[in-house]
Protein backbone atom coordinates (compact mmCIF):
# COMPACT_ATOMS: atom_id res chain seq x y z
CA UNK A 1 0.00 0.00 0.00
CA UNK A 2 1.55 3.69 -0.81
CA UNK A 3 2.81 5.19 2.78
CA UNK A 4 3.35 8.19 1.33
CA UNK A 5 0.98 10.06 -0.67
CA UNK A 6 0.44 13.03 -3.61
CA UNK A 7 -3.04 13.50 -4.33
CA UNK A 8 -2.63 16.25 -6.88
CA UNK A 9 -0.67 14.51 -9.79
CA UNK A 10 -0.59 18.51 -11.47
CA UNK A 11 -0.09 21.56 -10.57
CA UNK A 12 -0.26 25.05 -12.76
CA UNK A 13 1.41 28.05 -11.35
CA UNK A 14 1.97 31.28 -13.09
CA UNK A 15 6.09 32.77 -12.71
CA UNK A 16 6.54 34.80 -9.75
CA UNK A 17 3.85 33.42 -7.76
CA UNK A 18 4.12 30.98 -5.41
CA UNK A 19 3.82 27.02 -6.06
CA UNK A 20 3.22 24.69 -3.18
CA UNK A 21 3.25 20.92 -3.43
CA UNK A 22 1.54 18.58 -0.83
CA UNK A 23 2.24 15.32 0.33
CA UNK A 24 1.11 12.80 2.99
CA UNK A 25 2.29 10.04 4.79
CA UNK A 26 0.46 7.29 6.89
CA UNK A 27 3.29 5.23 8.74
CA UNK A 28 4.23 7.08 12.02
CA UNK A 29 7.40 5.66 12.04
CA UNK A 30 8.96 8.09 9.21
CA UNK A 31 11.10 10.38 10.69
CA UNK A 32 13.21 11.90 7.59
CA UNK A 33 11.59 13.23 5.12
CA UNK A 34 13.26 14.53 1.33
CA UNK A 35 11.85 16.23 -2.05
CA UNK A 36 12.98 15.65 -5.42
CA UNK A 37 12.45 17.14 -8.83
CA UNK A 38 12.74 14.78 -11.74
CA UNK A 39 13.11 16.25 -15.54
CA UNK A 40 11.90 13.37 -18.31
CA UNK A 41 14.60 11.50 -18.96
CA UNK A 42 16.71 12.19 -15.84
CA UNK A 43 16.98 10.77 -12.21
CA UNK A 44 15.21 12.78 -9.73
CA UNK A 45 17.33 15.67 -8.01
CA UNK A 46 17.60 16.10 -4.13
CA UNK A 47 16.19 19.38 -3.41
CA UNK A 48 15.92 19.86 0.05
CA UNK A 49 15.20 17.74 3.19
CA UNK A 50 13.40 17.52 6.84
CA UNK A 51 13.80 15.55 9.84
CA UNK A 52 10.76 14.75 12.43
CA UNK A 53 12.72 17.16 15.37
CA UNK A 54 11.77 20.14 12.61
CA UNK A 55 8.58 21.78 11.58
CA UNK A 56 10.39 24.13 9.04
CA UNK A 57 13.59 24.04 6.52
CA UNK A 58 15.02 26.79 4.11
CA UNK A 59 16.81 26.75 0.94
CA UNK A 60 17.11 29.55 -1.35
CA UNK A 61 13.49 29.39 -2.92
CA UNK A 62 12.43 26.18 -0.93
CA UNK A 63 11.06 26.07 1.92
CA UNK A 64 9.70 22.19 3.20
CA UNK A 65 6.90 22.45 6.24
CA UNK A 66 6.51 19.41 8.30
CA UNK A 67 3.00 18.96 10.33
CA UNK A 68 3.63 15.51 12.43
CA UNK A 69 0.49 15.50 14.26
CA UNK A 70 -1.46 15.47 10.29
CA UNK A 71 1.36 13.66 9.02
CA UNK A 72 1.69 15.80 6.29
CA UNK A 73 4.46 17.95 4.77
CA UNK A 74 4.97 20.38 1.66
CA UNK A 75 7.19 22.00 -0.72
CA UNK A 76 6.99 25.90 -1.15
CA UNK A 77 8.62 27.79 -3.74
CA UNK A 78 8.85 31.70 -3.84
CA UNK A 79 9.14 32.84 -6.27
CA UNK A 80 8.19 30.24 -8.81
CA UNK A 81 10.15 30.32 -12.18
CA UNK A 82 9.71 28.20 -15.34
CA UNK A 83 12.92 26.08 -15.25
CA UNK A 84 10.94 24.80 -12.06
CA UNK A 85 8.36 22.92 -14.04
CA UNK A 86 9.48 19.50 -13.46
CA UNK A 87 7.60 16.69 -11.83
CA UNK A 88 8.34 16.66 -7.76
CA UNK A 89 8.28 13.98 -5.39
CA UNK A 90 7.72 13.47 -1.92
CA UNK A 91 9.84 10.66 0.04
CA UNK A 92 10.12 9.85 3.56
CA UNK A 93 11.87 6.98 5.21
CA UNK A 94 12.17 5.52 9.12
CA UNK A 95 15.68 5.56 10.41
CA UNK A 96 14.93 2.84 12.66
CA UNK A 97 13.91 0.17 9.84
CA UNK A 98 16.84 0.39 7.20
CA UNK A 99 17.58 3.55 4.21
CA UNK A 100 15.10 2.79 1.69
CA UNK A 101 13.06 6.12 0.76
CA UNK A 102 9.20 5.20 0.23
CA UNK A 103 7.92 7.69 -2.85
CA UNK A 104 4.79 9.36 -3.52
CA UNK A 105 3.55 9.36 -6.99
CA UNK A 106 4.46 12.65 -8.08
CA UNK A 107 3.29 16.30 -8.71
CA UNK A 108 3.81 17.62 -12.25
CA UNK A 109 3.92 21.23 -11.57
CA UNK A 110 4.02 23.66 -14.45
CA UNK A 111 5.20 27.27 -14.04
CA UNK A 112 3.88 29.29 -16.29
CA UNK A 113 5.31 33.06 -18.24
CA UNK B 1 32.82 15.70 -8.29
CA UNK B 2 31.18 13.17 -11.12
CA UNK B 3 27.30 12.06 -10.63
CA UNK B 4 26.12 8.56 -10.55
CA UNK B 5 26.21 6.74 -13.92
CA UNK B 6 24.63 4.16 -14.42
CA UNK B 7 25.14 1.68 -18.04
CA UNK B 8 23.58 0.79 -19.99
CA UNK B 9 20.85 3.98 -20.69
CA UNK B 10 18.42 2.02 -22.37
CA UNK B 11 18.08 -1.98 -22.93
CA UNK B 12 15.68 -3.98 -25.11
CA UNK B 13 14.88 -7.72 -23.89
CA UNK B 14 12.64 -10.42 -24.59
CA UNK B 15 10.74 -12.68 -22.12
CA UNK B 16 12.68 -14.52 -20.36
CA UNK B 17 15.95 -13.72 -21.01
CA UNK B 18 18.18 -12.28 -18.10
CA UNK B 19 19.52 -8.95 -17.76
CA UNK B 20 22.20 -7.07 -15.77
CA UNK B 21 22.73 -3.26 -15.28
CA UNK B 22 25.06 -1.61 -13.64
CA UNK B 23 26.02 1.63 -11.32
CA UNK B 24 28.91 3.42 -10.37
CA UNK B 25 28.35 5.59 -7.10
CA UNK B 26 29.78 9.09 -6.60
CA UNK B 27 33.33 8.86 -5.43
CA UNK B 28 33.36 8.36 -1.65
CA UNK B 29 29.73 7.29 -1.32
CA UNK B 30 29.32 3.68 0.15
CA UNK B 31 26.07 2.59 -0.10
CA UNK B 32 24.14 2.32 -3.10
CA UNK B 33 19.83 1.56 -3.37
CA UNK B 34 18.23 0.60 -6.62
CA UNK B 35 14.50 1.91 -7.54
CA UNK B 36 11.79 0.38 -10.06
CA UNK B 37 10.13 3.45 -11.58
CA UNK B 38 7.13 2.33 -13.37
CA UNK B 39 3.85 4.64 -14.67
CA UNK B 40 1.35 2.64 -12.10
CA UNK B 41 3.69 1.80 -9.24
CA UNK B 42 5.72 5.13 -9.38
CA UNK B 43 8.93 4.89 -7.38
CA UNK B 44 9.56 1.68 -5.64
CA UNK B 45 12.80 0.47 -3.64
CA UNK B 46 14.33 -2.59 -4.57
CA UNK B 47 17.25 -3.41 -2.26
CA UNK B 48 20.22 -1.52 -0.90
CA UNK B 49 24.30 -2.22 -0.53
CA UNK B 50 26.73 -0.69 1.94
CA UNK B 51 30.06 -2.24 1.86
CA UNK B 52 29.27 -5.12 -0.05
CA UNK B 53 26.60 -6.50 2.21
CA UNK B 54 22.65 -5.76 1.19
CA UNK B 55 20.92 -4.22 4.13
CA UNK B 56 17.80 -3.66 3.13
CA UNK B 57 15.29 -4.95 0.63
CA UNK B 58 12.09 -4.24 -0.44
CA UNK B 59 8.94 -6.48 -1.92
CA UNK B 60 10.19 -7.66 -5.36
CA UNK B 61 10.43 -11.62 -6.52
CA UNK B 62 13.63 -13.41 -5.67
CA UNK B 63 14.40 -12.81 -9.53
CA UNK B 64 15.72 -9.49 -8.79
CA UNK B 65 19.15 -9.37 -7.52
CA UNK B 66 22.33 -7.66 -6.81
CA UNK B 67 25.43 -7.13 -5.43
CA UNK B 68 27.89 -4.90 -4.70
CA UNK B 69 32.01 -4.95 -5.51
CA UNK B 70 34.60 -3.21 -3.29
CA UNK B 71 34.76 -0.19 -5.00
CA UNK B 72 31.01 0.42 -4.05
CA UNK B 73 30.05 -0.58 -7.85
CA UNK B 74 26.95 -1.80 -8.01
CA UNK B 75 25.19 -4.32 -10.45
CA UNK B 76 21.41 -5.40 -10.46
CA UNK B 77 20.32 -8.74 -11.94
CA UNK B 78 16.65 -9.59 -13.60
CA UNK B 79 16.61 -13.29 -14.10
CA UNK B 80 13.26 -14.59 -16.32
CA UNK B 81 12.40 -11.25 -17.88
CA UNK B 82 8.60 -10.84 -17.86
CA UNK B 83 6.60 -8.44 -19.77
CA UNK B 84 5.71 -5.94 -16.08
CA UNK B 85 9.60 -5.74 -15.44
CA UNK B 86 9.55 -2.81 -17.97
CA UNK B 87 10.48 0.45 -16.56
CA UNK B 88 13.01 2.48 -15.82
CA UNK B 89 15.31 1.77 -13.07
CA UNK B 90 17.42 3.88 -11.07
CA UNK B 91 20.58 3.68 -8.80
CA UNK B 92 21.42 5.84 -6.38
CA UNK B 93 24.26 6.78 -3.64
CA UNK B 94 24.62 8.06 -0.43
CA UNK B 95 27.63 7.74 2.29
CA UNK B 96 25.30 5.53 4.03
CA UNK B 97 26.63 6.03 7.08
CA UNK B 98 23.16 6.97 8.34
CA UNK B 99 19.76 6.87 6.62
CA UNK B 100 19.41 10.60 6.99
CA UNK B 101 22.26 11.04 4.17
CA UNK B 102 20.48 12.14 0.77
CA UNK B 103 20.49 9.78 -1.78
CA UNK B 104 21.89 11.13 -5.35
CA UNK B 105 20.22 9.52 -8.59
CA UNK B 106 21.77 8.82 -11.31
CA UNK B 107 19.81 9.15 -14.95
CA UNK B 108 18.17 5.43 -14.90
CA UNK B 109 18.48 2.54 -16.96
CA UNK B 110 14.98 2.34 -19.45
CA UNK B 111 14.63 -1.26 -19.79
CA UNK B 112 11.90 -2.37 -22.40
CA UNK B 113 10.70 -6.17 -22.36
CA UNK B 114 9.06 -7.62 -25.51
Amino acid sequence: DQQVKQNSPSLSVQEGRISILNCDYTNSMFDYFLWYKKYPAEGPTFLISISSIKDKNEDGRFTVFLNKSAKHLSLHIVPSQPGDSAVYFCAASAGNSGYALNFGKGTSLLVTP
Amino acid sequence: KAGVTQTPRYLIKTRGQQVTLSCSPISGHRSVSWYQQTPGQGLQFLFEYFSETQRNKGNFPGRFSGRQFSNSRSEMNVSTLELGDSALYLCASSLGQTSYNEQFFGPGTRLTVL
